[in-house]
């Protein structure tokens, strides 16, 4: 069965330090990946998705970056942290052909 | 270009009375839509979805979600909540013809649901 993690849980950093979200997949090839961010009462903002390894498109400008090193994982980085970065982070996936997304659990980023 | 408006951001209820979230898109060509629920600190989850077929789409948990191409919405539906149903909903719509199946999400709408 597609199953889908992410990591860590939570997270508090202080602004200006660096930040590593991992997500993995498992149980399909190929799959299109997604980066969410949730922030309190604003829904959900699409920041990037790829359609393969070292493909990956911004949906916004930002502070962030993300990568694809292989089939099934990606990354979401930042070299240094802004305040406005505090939100709750999504991964999700789906196989091409369809529009189904399978989220994460997702990843609490509080920025001090 | 496509869009997704939930018209209302939060909905108190009842335990055990009825529930209805509004989800309107607007989009030119023909679309599949979706309901996820978000429970607290949580992950979205697929609730029901139409594709094909039946406008008429239910889940397992006794939701249902009425497609109405004229009207262009995706409303969904329930006719007895449980507290368990306090949760966020998003509706979201997808077109059909994109390979990659890139969704767009409604704002969301926080259900709370008291004794």
């Amino acid at each position: 069965s597609q199953t889908i993690h992410q990591w860590p849980a939570t997270l508090v950093q202080p602004v200006g330090s660096p930040l590593s979200l991992e997500c993995t997949v498992e149980g399909t090839s190929n799959p299109n990946l997604y980066w969410y961010r949730q922030a309190a009462g604003r829904g959900l903002q699409l920041l990037f998705y790829s359609v393969g390894i070292g493909q990956i498109s911004s949906e916004v400008p930002q502070n962030l970056s993300a990568s694809r090193p292989q089939d099934r994982q990606f990354i979401l980085s930042s070299k240094k942290l802004l305040l406005s970065d505090s939100g709750f982070y999504l991964c999700a996936f789906n196989s091409r052909g369809t529009g189904e997304l399978f989220f994460g659990e997702g990843s609490r980023l509080t920025v001090l | 270009a496509q869009s997704v408006t939930q018209l209302d951001s939060q909905v108190p209820v009842f335990e055990e009375a009825p529930v209805e979230l509004r989800c309107n898109y607007s989009s030119s060509v023909s679309v599949y839509l979706f309901w996820y629920v978000q429970y607290p600190n949580q992950g979205l989850q697929l609730l029901l979805k139409y594709l094909s077929g039946s406008t008429l789409v239910e889940s397992i948990n006794g939701f249902e979600a009425e497609f109405n191409k004229s009207q262009t919405s995706f409303h969904l539906r329930k006719p007895s909540v449980h507290i368990s149903d306090t949760a966020e909903y998003f509706c979201a719509v997808s077109d059909p013809s994109d390979s990659w199946g890139k969704l767009q999400f409604g704002a969301g709408t926080q259900v709370v649901v008291t004794p």
